[in-house]
């Protein structure tokens, strides 16, 4: 059982350039979810989508894109890279009562 | 605006001894607490939860104790063990559990052997 896959582990991107961060979940959960976590802080929530075709922003949204198109998959869409979103992101998807984290991708903007 | 907080960044203490680690949180809404534990290059894994309906919830060696009229909830650990080293986080969510989580900014907890 794979649970929350999350593509690539780690990924150094220049100012300016755009990328995909890849998540799939097989848990057939309509709810799943983008964090960041900076250093020293906790998690900050991005974008979260209740099901296919339904997403909506988190605490920090800017900078982001997200689509839904299939319950298995959560992109997310970073579209002009900045030294701020150096960060590890974290997808998550949710059964009711707990949210089930993939392993994290590092991304280094520089 | 923090509405989950965990005042202490690090604790250590002595391999089969008790470790507790507190979280506060601002939110009245918050109905459903959980506790996650991370280590290094790995997504935080669950741990624990706790509905407002109680103040206690055990499983093995961890404990969550919830107080609601003082809005904090603690994590007991014991006795610990090396392996509980990692960080540790709360989360806080509304509705029981059924919207999204917010958390705080983690503790990280080392066991001395």
């Amino acid at each position: 059982n794979a649970g929350v896959t999350q593509t690539p582990k780690f990924r150094i991107l220049k100012i300016g350039q755009s990328m995909t961060l890849q998540c799939t979940q097989d848990m057939n959960h309509n709810y799943m979810y983008w964090y960041r976590q900076d250093p020293g802080m906790g998690l900050k929530l991005i974008y979260y989508s209740v099901g296919a075709g339904i997403t909506d922003k988190g605490e920090v949204p800017n900078g982001y894109n997200v689509s839904r198109s299939t319950t298995e998959d959560f992109p997310l869409r970073l579209e002009l890279a900045a030294p701020s979103q150096t960060s590890v992101y974290f997808c998550a998807s949710s059964s009711p009562g707990t949210q089930y984290f993939g392993p994290g991708t590092r991304l280094l903007v520089l | 605006d923090q509405q989950v907080k965990q005042n202490s960044p690090s604790l250590s203490v002595q391999e089969g001894r008790i470790s507790i680690l507190n979280c506060d949180y601002t939110n009245s809404m918050f109905d459903y607490f959980l506790w996650y534990k991370k280590y290094p290059a790995e997504g935080p894994t669950f741990l624990i939860s706790i509905s407002s309906i109680k103040d206690k919830n055990e499983d093995g060696r961890f404990t969550v104790f919830l107080n609601k009229s003082a809005k904090h909830l603690s994590l007991h650990i014991v006795p610990s063990q090396p392996g509980d080293s990692a960080v540790y986080f709360c989360a806080a969510s509304g509705n029981f559990g059924n919207e999204k989580l917010t958390f705080g900014t983690g503790t990280r907890l080392t066991i001395i052997p």
